[in-house]
C-alpha cells in the first residue's frame, strides 16, 4: 500500500535559520506530490505541489524520485511559518494518502 | 468569492444515531472531496465526487456514504454511528481532479 512518512512530529528552529521537514513516499512509480499547511485557527490550505515547480511564501520541495523524498526547505525561517505541515501523495485519479503531519515551532 | 462552506459547524450525537454533513463549494468548482481528521489516524480521504459522480473511494466502512447534487454541493452521511467517528470532517472544492483545491473549516462531529 501506498504510505507517506513524515519523521518528525515536532520540529524547533530558531527564526532565521534554515528549515528541512522531511517526506518519504513508498511507490516507485511517478506519483503527484503536495505540501499543505494548516496554522493555528485557519484552514487546511495547499501550499505547494511537485508539479508546478513554484516556491511558495520561500518554501521549495524537490521530488527525488530515487530517495522516493519530497522535503519541504526554506532557507530563512520565519516566526509565521509555524504551523502543521502535511505531505500528501497521490497516483493520477487515485485517492490522497497524507502523512501523520510535522509541527513547525520557529521560535523568535 | 466566497469560500468553501460546510454546515453544521459543530455536531453531537450519540451512538447508533446516523448524521449527515453538508458541504457547499466555491461557485463553479465541480470536484468536491470529503475528509476524516483524528488525532489517531490523521487525514484520511474518505471520497470524491466530480459532476454527481463518485470518482474515488477511500478505506473506509459502507456506513460511511456521500452524494454530489447538479448545483456541485456535497452530503455525507454516516449510519450508525461509533465513538471512533468522532472527528473533524473537511470538505474541500477544486475546479478538477488535479486542480488546486479549497478546503472548508471542517464539521467537527463528537460521538457519544
Amino acid at each position: 500500500a501506498q504510505r507517506v512518512t513524515q519523521p518528525e512530529k515536532l520540529l524547533s528552529v530558531f527564526k532565521g535559520a534554515p528549515v528541512e521537514l522531511k517526506c518519504n513516499y513508498s511507490y516507485s512509480g511517478s506519483p503527484e506530490l503536495f505540501w499543505y499547511v494548516q496554522y493555528s485557527r485557519q484552514r487546511l490550505q495547499l501550499l505547494l505541489r511537485h508539479i508546478s515547480r513554484e516556491s511558495i511564501k520561500g518554501f521549495t520541495a524537490d521530488l527525488n524520485k530515487g530517495e522516493t523524498s519530497f522535503h519541504l526547505k526554506k532557507p530563512f525561517a520565519q516566526e509565521e511559518d509555524s504551523a502543521m505541515y502535511y505531505c500528501a501523495f497521490r497516483l493520477y485519479g487515485q485517492n490522497f494518502v497524507f502523512g501523520p503531519g510535522t509541527r513547525l515551532s520557529v521560535l523568535p | 468569492k466566497a469560500g468553501v462552506t460546510q454546515t453544521p459547524r459543530y455536531l453531537i450525537k450519540t451512538r447508533g444515531q446516523q448524521v449527515t454533513l453538508s458541504c457547499s463549494p466555491i461557485s463553479g468548482h465541480r470536484s468536491v472531496s470529503w475528509y476524516q481528521q483524528t488525532p489517531g489516524q490523521g487525514l484520511q480521504f474518505l471520497f470524491e465526487y466530480f459532476s454527481e459522480t463518485q470518482r474515488n473511494k477511500g478505506n473506509f466502512p459502507g456506513r460511511f456514504s456521500g452524494r454530489q447534487f447538479s448545483n456541485s454541493r456535497s452530503e455525507m452521511n454516516v449510519s450508525t454511528l461509533e465513538l471512533g467517528d468522532s472527528a473533524l470532517y473537511l470538505c474541500a472544492s477544486s475546479l478538477g481532479t488535479g486542480e488546486k483545491d479549497f478546503f472548508g473549516p471542517g464539521t467537527r462531529l463528537t460521538v457519544l
